[in-house]
């Protein structure tokens, strides 16, 4: 199947700062990124997709200028969580794939 | 929007038995049906997809199957082992071909538990 890595696997940040993840298809070019988050024991939630070389689409109730997308090539998205609280910790994964879609191993934030 | 609805939240077998788990979905436009499997801390690892034009699939001691009319769709694992123990969820999206089938509904999930 197709191979996602994800950047960086754990991060922890102050209240007020930003935090920037990375998303890459190794091994297939990905014109659709797809960004989900896990709060922890619940399910998955599609936050928004990541389309190559013009606005990402959010899902209802994710605010765009806090989760900042930005799909600058065939291989890479990136999510930026901007002014971090709290309330943002989660585990925060992206998808990617042409027939059937796998995911990036995720990134665990914690802000304090 | 599509609702996945999925049962049971938690299973419990011994090893050698097999477990179903089933889902149900709003949206008859869906047309793309994957399960996943996830350990703790980890990432979601696709164990089976099927599409709605076919209406069952099998991969070794793993199927799924897909039943249109009713909206729902079943997993079935048999001869369980202990490495089975995860939680599994299914998802469905309707995707018009390529990458659009990415954009994935989750039922809630159902944590498997195989006693040896």
């Amino acid at each position: 199947g197709a191979v996602v890595s994800q950047h960086p696997s754990r991060v922890i940040c102050k209240s007020g700062t930003s935090v920037k993840i990375e998303c890459r298809s190794l091994d297939f070019q990905a014109t659709t990124m797809f960004w989900y988050r896990q709060f922890p024991k619940q399910s998955l939630m599609l936050m928004a997709t990541s389309n190559e070389g013009s606005k990402a689409t959010y899902e209802q109730g994710v605010e765009k200028d806090k989760f900042l997308i930005n799909h600058a090539s065939l291989t890479l998205s990136t999510l930026t969580v901007t002014s971090a609280h709290p309330e943002d910790s989660s585990f925060y994964i992206c998808s990617a794939g042409r027939d059937s879609m796998y995911f990036g191993p995720g990134t665990r934030l914690t802000v304090t | 929007g599509e609702n996945v609805e999925q049962h049971p939240s938690t299973l419990s077998v011994q090893e050698g038995d097999s477990a179903v788990i089933k889902c149900t979905y709003s949206d008859s436009a869906s047309n793309y049906f994957p399960w996943y499997k996830q350990e703790l801390g980890k990432r979601p690892q696709l164990i089976i997809d099927i599409r709605s034009n076919v209406g069952e699939k099998k991969d070794q001691r793993i199927a799924v199957t897909l039943n249109k009319t009713a909206k729902h769709f079943s997993l079935h694992i048999t001869e369980t082992q202990p490495e089975d123990s995860a939680v599994y969820f299914c998802a469905a999206s309707m995707g018009a071909g390529g990458t659009s089938y990415g954009k994935l509904t989750f039922g809630q999930g159902t944590i498997l538990t195989v006693h040896p």
